[in-house]
């Protein structure tokens, strides 16, 4: 009965592949979001969507693109991968825009 | 990219001591903030959560302070137990605004 979902858990691809990451909540809500994490631990928005529309995007480069069929999935697609995407990819819901996040176990992603 | 030139703060406690952990928020429109704690290859997780309207909230054997003067929020954990050895953050919100942002944060480990 895992609340917030990804797969997979580990990702090792080299440069210049597509790949993509999933997510899914069981937990009603209405909100989702990708973030990444660096090395040293600095968590960073990406995207956030409510009711499969998407309301914040910060900059990021447009090889990645967030995919919602419907309110409980939330996918991530990284084209043309880079060594500098390596990082911890983490999933979160909210049942509001704003309120307690739940998060994702997360996907480790290393590029060669 | 990276979070270059940049560190994360850390915190060494000795096991039973009293832990406070700050954080420096920067949007004085931000009104609802909330703490998470992430474990070592885990997502975070909420501790507790405070409004604007109030300076001071306690959970089970940790206390949010906020001090919006200084634009300032705290976490204090009495009796510090070495399960509490994680990564913390500050998250600020703003419900107005529908803006969020999470602090650097802080590393704290507890020493047997």
């Amino acid at each position: 009965d895992t609340a917030v979902s990804q797969t997979p858990k580990y990702l090792v691809t080299q440069m210049g592949n597509d790949k993509s990451i999933k997510c899914e909540q069981n937990l009603g809500h209405d909100t989702m979001y990708w973030y990444k994490q660096d090395s040293k631990k600095f968590l960073k928005i990406m995207f956030s969507y409510n009711n499969k529309e998407l309301i914040i995007n910060e900059t990021v480069p447009n090889r990645f693109s967030p995919k919602s069929p419907d309110k409980a999935h939330l996918n991530l697609h990284i084209n043309s991968l880079e060594l500098g995407d390596s990082a911890v990819y983490f999933c979160a819901s909210s049942p509001w825009g704003l309120a307690q996040q739940y998060f994702g176990p997360g996907t480790r992603l290393t590029v060669l | 990219g990276e979070s270059v030139g940049l560190h994360l703060p850390t915190l060494s406690v000795q096991e039973g001591d009293n832990s406070i952990i700050n954080c420096a928020y920067s949007n004085s429109a931000s009104d609802y903030f909330i703490w998470y704690k992430q474990e070592s290859g885990k997502g975070p997780q909420f501790i507790i959560d405070i409004r604007s309207n109030m300076d001071k909230r306690q959970g089970q054997r940790v206390t949010v302070l906020l001090n919006k003067t200084v634009k300032h929020l705290s976490l204090q954990i009495a009796a510090t137990q070495p399960g509490d050895s994680a990564v913390y953050f500050c998250a600020e919100n703003s419900l107005t605004s529908n803006q969020f942002y999470f602090g650097t944060g802080t590393s704290l480990t507890v020493i047997p």
